[in-house]
């Protein structure tokens, strides 16, 4: 089992540039989360899908952050335009409903 | 608001020591706690949780509502406990970290 797979691992771009991330979550998984993790800090929920149902989107700063979850299995986090304040690691997991979350490897986004 | 505070950024040990990493949280209700551990170059992953009051890699934590505590503990560090440690907060099926302690144990 490889466990929540995203891409890229790194990325590094200038700001005002578009970003975006690929989460492929644990099969069977019907829910999903995006974190971001700034430095010296713990995660912090973006959004919360339930199969293809964005359930948790309170924190998602949606005037230039989207996320999609086509047909409740893969998503991917957009960042358009980037600012210098988004340089983080963000973190996708998934789990069964109430379940343990599983965490991927994180993606580690420097904007310059 | 619900809150985690883990007051240590690190904590550093010798092997053989008694480890105590320490987590308060602020939270009007039953609260659901967690403690996570990420070691260097792996990912998150759960160390335990206060419902299943079990012990994981010597490690165990106990809920003290009055103090609102959750703190982890390990009568005997070991080499391989160095790692990053999170406390978090379930509510909503939401989880709310702390900052994270980092654990040194020293040979």
């Amino acid at each position: 089992e490889a466990g929540v797979v995203q891409s890229p691992r790194y990325k590094i771009i200038e700001k005002k540039q578009p970003v975006a991330f690929w989460c492929n979550p644990i099969s069977g998984h019907n829910t999903l989360y995006w974190y971001r993790q700034n430095l010296g800090q713990g995660p912090e929920l973006l959004i919360r899908y339930e199969n293809e149902e964005a359930v948790d989107d309170s924190q998602l700063p949606k005037d230039r952050f989207s996320a999609e979850r086509l047909k409740g299995v893969d998503s991917t986090l957009k960042i358009q335009p980037a600012e210098l304040g988004d340089s983080a690691v963000y973190l996708c997991a998934s789990s069964l409903v109430g379940d343990e979350q599983y965490f991927g490897p994180g993606t580690r986004l420097t904007v310059t | 608001a619900q809150r985690v505070t883990q007051p240590e950024k690190l904590l550093s040990v010798f092997k053989g020591a008694p480890v105590e990493l320490k987590c308060n949280y602020s939270y009007s209700g039953s609260p659901e706690l967690f403690w996570y551990v990420q070691y260097s170059r792996q990912r998150l992953q759960l160390l335990l949780r206060h419902i299943s009051r079990e012990s994981i890699k010597g490690f165990t934590a106990d809920l003290n509502k009055g103090e609102t505590s959750f703190h982890l503990k390990k009568p005997f560090a070991q080499e391989e406990d160095s790692a990053m440690y999170y406390c978090a907060l379930e509510r909503a099926d939401k989880l709310i970290f702390g900052t994270g302690t980092r654990l040194q144990v020293f040979p």
